[in-house]
């Protein structure tokens, strides 16, 4: 099946830095989303992206749908411990309203 | 407060038995999905459902049946024929399955065969 590229794969950051992965693709989507997972959880809605070039902010996380609409970005700002888990990307196609495409994840650990 | 209920959290079977997970959603929404989530793997489809009554297979559907009876409920049968069905699996649904409808994914059920 269509998988996303998505980096980096995994990520160790000193707390109060800044985070910044981001996915790719060869087909072009109408719709970006993030997600965080927390172990043994399921995935929790972060940002949703519905236009190329939207940038959304949610706190100290930021997201943009590429110019393109090939690809997305997902920046953490400042981060802190309870960020540890795993970001993935999804995206959903033009006109193929019930299909996503996710990414693979990044997974996300914080030194204090 | 509105979202999905997956049931149980962890189910263990003997290989060769049926095995049904639960998903109940309360958020009103249109369409239903299922997702196999794999280490290393993206997340992939199972099935998923537009309307009450109506279901299309996704792309790993062999081994598996669904119903929807109800518009909050969309239960997983995992059948005998699945060849490796130790896995979490995740519901989702969405509003209307258009644009501007992200999915919203329910806790997860991990299931493990032996």
């Amino acid at each position: 099946g269509q998988q996303l590229n998505q980096s980096p794969q995994s990520m160790f950051i000193q707390e109060g830095e800044d985070v910044s992965m981001n996915c790719t693709s060869s087909s072009i989507f109408n719709t970006w989303l993030w997600y965080k997972q927390d172990p043994g959880e399921g995935p929790v809605l972060l940002i949703a992206l519905y236009k190329a070039g939207e940038l959304t902010s949610n706190g100290r996380l930021t997201a943009q749908f590429g110019i393109t609409r090939k690809d997305s970005f997902l920046n953490i700002s400042a981060s802190i411990p309870s960020d540890v888990g795993i970001y993935f990307c999804a995206g959903q196609f033009l006109g193929e309203a019930y299909k996503y495409i996710f990414g693979t994840g990044t997974r996300l650990k914080v030194l204090a | 407060d509105g979202g999905i209920t997956q049931s149980p959290k962890y189910l263990f079977r003997k290989e060769g038995q049926n095995v049904t997970l639960s998903c109940e959603q309360n958020l009103n929404h249109d369409a239903m999905y299922w997702y196999r989530q794999d280490p290393g793997q993206g997340l992939r489809l199972i099935y998923y459902s537009q309307i009450v009554n109506d279901f299309q297979k996704g792309d790993i559907a062999e081994g598996y049946s669904v119903s929807r009876e109800k518009k909050e409920s969309f239960p997983l049968t995992v059948t005998s024929a699945q060849k490796n069905p130790t896995a979490f699996y995740l519901c989702a649904s969405s509003s209307r399955g258009t644009g501007n409808s992200p999915l919203h994914f329910g806790n997860g059920t991990r299931l493990t065969v032996t």
